[in-house]
C-alpha cells in the first residue's frame, strides 16, 4: 500500500525555524513534493525533490533523502501567515503521473 | 500562468439531485487532469485521473457510476456526483499538471458541496 507519515501539529513562535518530516512507502517514487494549504482554500505548491538533497526556495527549503524514504520541508523566519497545513506528496509516476498526499501538518505560528 | 479555477465554488443541493463540477485550466492545456475529494482536517484523496479524450481512471474503491467524469477538451473536465447522498459532502478539488509535461500539479480552488 502506499503511506506517507507526517506530524499532525506543529507549534512555532513568529521568527523560528520548524521543521516538518515526512516518510513514505508508496509502490513507485519519482519525487517528493511539499504543498501549502491554508483553511478552506487550495493547495499551493512549494517545492519538489527528485534527487537526494537540499533544495531552497526563498524561506522554504525542502530536502530529499530517497534511501531513507525521508525528506522534510523547512520553513525560516516564520510568519503569522505562514499558519496552515502542510502536505508532502509523492509522486508516483505512470498514468499522467499521480500524487499520494501525506496525512498532512498543521503548523501553528504563535506570536 | 498555469492557473486552474473550478465552478462553482460552493454548492448545496437535495439528496437524489446530480451536482456538476467543472474544472478550467486557463492559460494552458492540460491532457491530463486530476480530482480530489477531501474531508475536513484531512489529508486529499484521489479519486481519479481525467484523460482528454478518453476515459477516466478510477482509484480503487472509487464509484466511476457515481462519480462522472468528461475531459471533453483540452482546458475543461467535468466531475458529476449523480444522484447525491449527505455523505458525498465533502471539498471537491481538481488540478492539472503544468505546461511543458513538468511533475508540478497546480490546483482549482476546490469546490465544497453540502448535501442536505
Amino acid at each position: 500500500g502506499q503511506s506517507l507519515e507526517q506530524p499532525s501539529e506543529v507549534t512555532a513562535v513568529e521568527g523560528a525555524i520548524v521543521q516538518i518530516n515526512c516518510t513514505y512507502q508508496t509502490s513507485g517514487f519519482y519525487g517528493l513534493s511539499w504543498y501549502q494549504q491554508h483553511d478552506g482554500g487550495a493547495p499551493t505548491f512549494l517545492s519538489y525533490n527528485a534527487l537526494d538533497g537540499l533544495e531552497e526556495t526563498g524561506r522554504f527549503s525542502s530536502f530529499l533523502s530517497r534511501s531513507d524514504s525521508y525528506g522534510y520541508l523547512l520553513l525560516q523566519e516564520l510568519q503569522m501567515k505562514d499558519s496552515a497545513s502542510y502536505f508532502c506528496a509523492v509522486s508516483r509516476g505512470g498514468g499522467g503521473n499521480k500524487l499520494t498526499f501525506g496525512t498532512g501538518t498543521q503548523l501553528k505560528v504563535e506570536l | 500562468g498555469a492557473v486552474v479555477s473550478q465552478h462553482p465554488s460552493w454548492v448545496i443541493c437535495k439528496s437524489g439531485t446530480s451536482v456538476k463540477i467543472e474544472c478550467r485550466s486557463l492559460d494552458f492545456q492540460a491532457t491530463t487532469m486530476f480530482w480530489y475529494r477531501q474531508f475536513p482536517k484531512q489529508s486529499l484523496m484521489l479519486m481519479a485521473t481525467s484523460n482528454e479524450g478518453s476515459k477516466a481512471t478510477y482509484e480503487q474503491g472509487v464509484e466511476k457510476d457515481k462519480f462522472l467524469i468528461n475531459h471533453a477538451s483540452l482546458t475543461l473536465s467535468t466531475l458529476t456526483v449523480t444522484s447525491a447522498h449527505p455523505e458525498d459532502s465533502s471539498f471537491y478539488i481538481c488540478s492539472a499538471r503544468g505546461p511543458g509535461g513538468t511533475d508540478t500539479q497546480y490546483f482549482g480552488p476546490g469546490t465544497r458541496l453540502t448535501v442536505l
